[in-house]
């Protein structure tokens, strides 16, 4: 159990044009999801946060317009990069935690993101 | 504010021979510490966590960990290396106040093992 599904797994796009990138807890309902970035033989930077039904906590210098975040229900959570640029290519990796489990995290697969 | 710190960009260990990768943590608080392997292009995998207990946590693959509270230090070890251990290894800390709280992780370590 506690599996957490990352779609799509690879993702070329163009400049200016927008990229929605899907978290999803196969077998649970996830209280907490969080949404990391990491670049290249890096470690992971958590950019946001979120719970279902509400919006959003950023880390500082993460841009809001640009990373727009939507936890819509208890099994989804989607980051949509909006008017992509090449130096947003990066790793992106969703974690959820589990009702009644606390802090443990279970993560997605990643997903390489690049834009040319 | 939680920190984490990996003190070694990379590890390299013969195969066979043990291995340490160093963690250590700072928090206001009572924490939990996790250990996650990376294979490259891959997401994290968990190795093992210490939330309470037995300061020696085993975990998967023949990985265990040491919390040292007065340290507060959480290096993971294995008594025999495998090439296929080659891979990134991250530590990471979260405040333990029962519910879900996020992750900060270290730096990570690039662990080497070699014939």
């Amino acid at each position: 159990g506690a599996v957490v599904s990352q779609h799509p797994s690879r993702v070329i796009c163009k400049s200016g044009t927008s990229v929605k990138i899907e978290c999803r807890s196969l077998d649970f309902q996830a209280t907490t999801m969080f949404w990391y970035r990491q670049f290249p033989k890096q470690s992971l930077m958590l950019m946001a946060t979120s719970n279902e039904g509400s919006k959003a906590t950023y880390e500082q210098g993460v841009e809001k317009d640009k990373f727009l975040i939507n936890h819509a229900s208890l099994t989804l959570s989607t980051l949509t990069v909006t008017s992509a640029h090449p130096e947003d290519s990066s790793f992106y990796i969703c974690s959820a935690t589990r009702t009644g489990y606390g802090t443990e995290a279970f993560f997605g697969q990643g997903t390489r993101l690049t834009v040319v | 504010a939680q920190s984490v710190a990996q003190p070694e960009d990379q590890v390299n260990v013969a195969e066979g021979n043990p291995l340490t990768v160093k963690c250590t943590y700072s928090v206001s608080g009572n924490p939990y510490l996790f250990w996650y392997v990376q294979y490259p292009n891959r997401g994290l995998q968990f190795l093992l966590k210490y939330i309470t207990g037995d300061n020696l946590v085993k975990g998967s693959y023949g990985f265990e960990a040491e919390f040292n509270k007065s340290q507060t230090s959480f290096h993971l070890k294995k008594p025999s290396a495998l090439v296929s251990d080659s891979a990134l290894y991250l530590c990471a800390v979260s405040l333990n106040t029962g519910t879900a709280s996020k992750l900060t992780f270290g730096t990570g370590t690039r662990l080497q093992v070699t014939l």
